[in-house]
């Protein structure tokens, strides 16, 4: 079946723009994943959606960021005011739900802010 | 807190030897343990996990790790190196009772011919 899918795969943007970043989780994942991963690094957690609702957005770096699931299927990564710091991988993820259920990866949004 | 350390930066291997990238972790709690590889501009795929049970899981690909409570450690292993396992690996840890997997930085993985 499909994985994950992330639109789009590459975002440049200028310092102080607006961007959006578009994860389609697996049909039926009812848990899904935000995380970032900057270079040379592993990937760090941002947010965790349960259904509809935000379970955990302690790795939400500060009030730039914001992420919405409003169905509980599609969600999307919003960042107001972007910086250069902000340039990195975005991974999507999803699972069943449980916390020992596999987490599927996406292939990834590469953020660059000039 | 919790935090997954991967000692070296890259392994170097050649193809049909056998391989390890290390992994140990620090959690308070049980952890569950996760495996994962990274391809050139690609996602995560996963390898493998430690939930509860046998020590010793086998995953995709021919991988397998063992979970050692003692050392804290997680280690990826292979029997015969590929050329095509050269590759950018990743350990994660979870904590029993919560979703969100803390990685370890990465180990390249390089197989020579």
């Amino acid at each position: 079946g499909a994985g994950v899918s992330q639109t789009p795969s590459n975002k440049v943007t200028e310092k102080g723009k607006y961007v959006e970043l578009r994860c389609d989780p697996i049909s039926g994942h009812t848990a899904l994943y935000w995380y970032r991963q900057s270079l040379g690094q592993g990937p760090e957690f941002l947010i965790y959606f349960q259904g509809t609702g935000a379970a955990d957005d302690s790795g939400l770096p500060n009030d730039r960021f914001f992420a919405v699931r409003p169905e509980g299927s599609v969600s999307t990564l919003k960042i107001q005011r972007t910086e250069r710091g902000d340039s990195a991988v975005y991974l999507c993820a999803s699972s069943l739900a449980g916390s020992t259920d596999t987490q599927y990866f996406g292939p990834g949004t590469r953020l660059t802010v000039l | 807190a919790q935090s997954v350390a991967q000692p070296e930066d890259q392994v170097n291997v050649a193809e049909g030897n056998p391989l390890t990238v290390k992994c140990t972790y620090s959690v308070s709690g049980n952890p569950y343990l996760f495996w994962y590889v990274q391809y050139p501009n690609r996602g995560l795929q996963f390898l493998l996990k430690y939930i509860t049970g046998d020590n010793l899981v086998k995953g995709s690909y021919g991988f397998e790790a063992e979970f050692n409570k003692s050392q804290t450690s997680f280690h990826l292993k292979k029997p015969s190196a590929l050329v095509s396992d050269s590759a950018l690996y990743f350990c994660a840890v979870r904590l029993s009772g919560y979703s969100t997997l803390t990685f370890g930085k990465g180990t390249m993985l390089l197989v020579s011919p």
